[in-house]
């Protein structure tokens, strides 16, 4: 079965930082890119970051940019985010996606991201 | 990075056929045939429903379709039933930007 499982999330000061990371199972982890992607509460689905299989190609949206880090392992089947600075607004539920030809085709169940003093 | 354009909310009787437009520009969703839509019932994990403009993965139902003209995609839902009822989102990647876009959502009621 194809699995992804994200952890790392939860209580953080602004300013703080936080590592998320997200198991893949059940398919070859390296031949395929991968995202992440958050939801806000109330808000609608708002891209974060994608990285290439081999890791060539990586992309964070300007709302993350110089404070996020996607990275991955494919030995390890796993993809991560590497967050600093957090912000206020940077509070979500933030999902691990699989992509297949630029749509999302397999997601994670989320882990949340609370940003708060 | 603006987001693509969806309306806010669509409804219709349990049967009846509905919509939903999304809108971009020449550079994400005009650009190339990568558009996809995504089902959200709140609490749960987003589901693909249409990637590549017009294509069902397996296991979803041939009540949902999806085509593309010019900078404007639409998902549409034929036979209306109460589990449609959820938030639809469009996606694509802006090719000049090289970001993932997704819309606004649209909430559809089953009424």
């Amino acid at each position: 079965e194809v699995q992804l499982m994200e952890s790392g999330g939860g209580l953080v000061k602004p300013g703080g930082s936080l590592r998320l990371s997200c198991a893949a199972s059940g398919f070859t982890f390296s031949r395929y890119s991968m995202n992440w992607v958050r939801q806000a509460p109330g808000k609608g689905l708002e891209w974060v970051a994608s990285m290439s299989s081999s890791s060539s190609h990586i992309y964070h949206a300007d709302s993350v940019k110089g404070r996020f880090t996607i990275s991955r392992d494919n030995a390890k089947t796993s993809l991560y985010l590497q967050m600093n600075s957090l912000r206020g607004e940077d509070t979500a539920v933030y999902y691990c996606a699989k992509e297949v030809g630029d749509a999302m085709d397999v997601w994670g169940q989320g882990t949340t991201v609370t940003v708060s003093s | 990075q603006s987001a693509l354009t969806q309306p806010a909310s669509v409804s219709g009787s349990p049967g009846q056929s509905i919509t939903i437009s999304c809108t971009g520009t020449s550079s994400d969703v005009g650009g190339y045939d990568y558009v996809s839509w995504y089902q959200h019932h709140p609490g749960k994990v987003p589901e693909l429903m249409i990637y590549e403009v017009n294509n069902r993965p397996s296991g979803v139902s041939n009540r949902f379709s999806g085509s593309k003209s010019g900078t404007s995609a639409t998902l549409g839902i034929t036979g209306l039933q109460t589990g449609d009822e959820a938030d639809y989102y469009c996606g694509t990647w802006d090719s000049s930007l090289n970001v993932g876009l997704f819309g606004g959502g649209t909430k559809v009621t089953v009424l």
